[in-house]
């Protein structure tokens, strides 16, 4: 069973917009959520993340809310660029196993000029 | 402060082979998370040995093991390859288990099986 959902393989933005990626997941028993950014020929590097307890943090351009009730999670890049090209995953941490993270399996983004 | 390296980076194996991987954390790190990266799966976890112990498995066959070692080195092992498991494999550190950052990944080892 597939815990945690990307349904958009990919989307295009121009540069400069708002970029919004989604992520549903399934398990109540999740107490983090992160978010990785993977560009071509290299592994997952980790972007952002919040708590189960909080419904919003930002770190620059990057914004992540959480809505526990819809069990959904975003990530906001304003403004996107060129360089945020790239397969973003969300990832999610369960209470418990913290060693252990469910990956989705990707949004492919791409910041047209 | 150097990242965590995978060897090797790219491998080609025929079915029914064995093959090991190599992880070296970024120094000072002691837990090390495996990943499979497939196009349809995305990443799956492996296993995570943080202090030479098998702290956390996935839902892979036996066929898939690792080992960590007293510097926190850590092998991934596959026996009798199958053609299903050509895929990217990630090795991630962490300086403890878990943590609200997740961990640091690295290039991974892409495994072809012929």
């Amino acid at each position: 069973d597939q815990q945690v959902k990307q349904n958009s393989p990919s989307l295009s933005v121009q540069e400069g917009r708002i970029s919004i990626l989604n992520c549903d997941y399934t398990n109540s028993m999740f107490d983090y959520f992160l978010w990785y950014k993977k560009y071509p020929a290299e592994g997952p590097t980790f972007l952002i993340s919040i708590s189960s307890i909080k419904d919003k943090n930002e770190d620059g351009r990057f914004t992540v809310f959480l809505n526990k009730s819809a069990k959904h999670l975003s990530l906001h890049i304003v403004p996107s660029q060129p360089g945020d090209s790239a397969v973003y995953f969300c990832a999610v941490r369960h209470t418990g196993t913290a060693s252990k993270l469910t990956f989705g399996t990707g949004t492919r983004l791409q910041v047209t000029l | 402060k150097a990242g965590v390296t995978q060897t090797p980076r790219y491998l080609i194996k025929t079915r029914g082979q064995q093959v090991t991987l190599s992880c070296s954390p970024i120094s000072g790190h002691r837990s090390v998370s495996w990943y499979q990266q497939t196009p349809g799966q995305g990443l799956q976890f492996l296993f995570e040995y943080f202090s030479e112990t098998q702290r956390n498995k996935g839902n892979f066959p036996g066929r898939f093991s690792g080992r960590q070692f007293s510097n926190s080195r850590s092998e991934m092992n596959v026996s009798t390859l199958e053609l299903g498991d050509s895929a990217l494999y990630l090795c991630a550190s962490s300086l403890a288990s878990g943590g609200t950052r997740g961990y640091t990944f690295g290039s991974g080892t892409r495994l072809t099986v012929v």
